[in-house]
């Protein structure tokens, strides 16, 4: 089963403009995760942000959670070509094992 | 250092057959995870092993199994292979085994004819 839902499913903007995601997740979570997913290849882990953190920065991502509302969402400022890609948040269950959203697909258009 | 690689990188299987795939952690990672993902979803969880003892199962059927060496390499094998066995296997390391940011290999493309 898929513990976050990622939304939108897939988006498609102009180079230069900000893209938003988020996730949504059912359950009490220690900490919620975002990667990056290239077609046909392995993911890449771009950020985790803690039960206890708000707001996390990495270079033009910006990650927030709101715990209550057991949701977050990926903030990508100033978008490259090279930032088209699938994005998934992932968030451990209680036995440690990461449950996976399914994904939303970035399109960055030159 | 090396990442995470994985062999082959494609496979095609007639169903009924057995497959076998290999992953080698980055060096000093002794956490193993393998994961399927079927095009257009996200990745589907279904072991993990860590310092050589299985620490989680998804909800895969037992023609699934996987195993840890002393070098911490992983395989993953499936046997009796249907259609729906057809997908992206991804492998995944990471230090210790509590949801730690992963480091994931480019997969194995099983193929089923």
């Amino acid at each position: 089963s898929q513990q976050g839902e990622e939304d939108p499913q897939a988006l498609s903007i102009q180079e230069g403009e900000n893209a938003t995601m988020n996730c949504s997740y059912k359950t009490s979570i220690n900490n919620l995760q975002w990667y990056r997913q290239n077609s046909g290849r392995g993911l890449v882990h771009l950020i985790l942000i803690r039960s206890n953190e708000r707001e996390k920065h990495s270079g033009r991502l910006r990650v927030t959670l709101d715990t209550s509302k057991k949701s977050s969402s990926l903030l990508i400022t100033a978008s490259r070509a090279a930032d088209t890609a699938s994005y998934f948040c992932a968030t451990p269950d209680s036995n440690y094992q990461l449950i996976w959203g399914a994904g939303t697909k970035l399109i960055i258009k030159p | 250092d090396a990442g995470v690689t994985q062999s082959p990188t494609h496979l095609i299987k007639t169903r009924g057959q057995q497959v076998t795939l290999r992953c080698s952690p980055i060096s000093g990672h002794k956490s193993v995870s393998w994961y399927q993902q079927v095009l257009g979803q996200g990745p589907q969880f279904i072991f993990q092993y860590y310092e050589k003892e299985e620490r989680g199962r998804g909800n895969f059927p037992d023609r699934f199994s996987a195993r840890q060496f002393p070098n911490y390499s992983s395989e993953l094998n499936v046997n009796a292979l249907l259609l729906g066995d057809s997908a992206l296997y991804l492998c995944a390391s990471s230090y210790s085994f509590v949801a730690q940011p992963q480091h994931f290999g480019d997969g194995t493309r099983l193929s089923i004819l």
